[in-house]
């Protein structure tokens, strides 16, 4: 079965910017989540959506925000880009009891 | 707060060169712990999760364990292709609503031939 699909692969912002990160779960998965990676924080939690509604959120400032849709595809902002917002931003999804979460590959985002 | 702790931080073996990886951990309540594999420019693989202390997963070279304050994996004749960086994550029961994961720093894994 398809896997977790992150789109786009790569991109580069200027600071002030504002992006878009998309995420399609493995069908059937109704719960995504989000999580930055950095050299120097590793893996932090963003936040997590479950049946378009969120359920938990990370410490990160509220430039960082998320929704889902009734399909549960996903998708994450950032507005006012700040350097340090570089990172590969992750996407994983999970079945209903939530053993396992399968991970996308991620979105490279770069702040010029 | 849960609080996940890996080392070494980097291992280098020879192929064949058995050894193991240490995930120790603070969470109020543990739900589940997790391994990942993620090579770079990838995201994280899964490979195990453990529910309870005594519990024991196995997958080809690979052997997870579980005590109630940190988790091993074992790697048992490694090859090569097993350099990675190994990742610990901790589920804590008070996020019972929802799936959040707090990750270690991983342990860079190199292997030689």
């Amino acid at each position: 079965k398809a896997g977790v699909t992150q789109t786009p692969r790569y991109l580069i912002k200027t600071r002030g910017q504002q992006v878009t990160l998309s995420c399609s779960p493995i069908s059937g998965h109704r719960s995504v989540s989000w999580y930055q990676q950095t050299p120097g924080q590793g893996l932090q939690f963003l936040f997590e959506y479950f049946s378009e509604t969120q359920r938990n959120k990370g410490n990160f400032p509220g430039r960082f925000s998320g929704r889902q849709f009734s399909n549960s595809r996903s998708e994450m902002n950032v507005s006012t880009l700040e350097l340090g917002d570089s990172a590969l931003y992750l996407c994983a999804s999970s079945a209903p009891q939530g053993s396992g979460y399968t991970f996308g590959s991620g979105t490279r985002l770069t702040v010029v | 707060e849960d609080q996940v702790t890996q080392s070494p931080e980097a291992l280098r073996l020879q192929e064949g060169e058995s050894s193991s990886l240490n995930c120790s951990y603070t969470v109020s309540g543990l739900r589940g712990l997790f391994w990942y594999r993620q090579d770079p420019g990838k995201g994280p693989e899964f490979l195990f999760t453990l529910y309870s202390a005594g519990e024991e997963k196995e997958k080809e070279r690979l052997k997870a364990t579980l005590t109630k304050k940190e988790s091993f994996l074992h790697i048992t004749a490694p090859k090569p292709e097993d350099s990675a960086t190994y990742l610990c994550a901790v589920q804590a029961s008070v996020h019972n609503a929802g799936n959040m994961l707090t990750f270690g720093g991983g342990t860079r894994l190199m292997v030689k031939p």
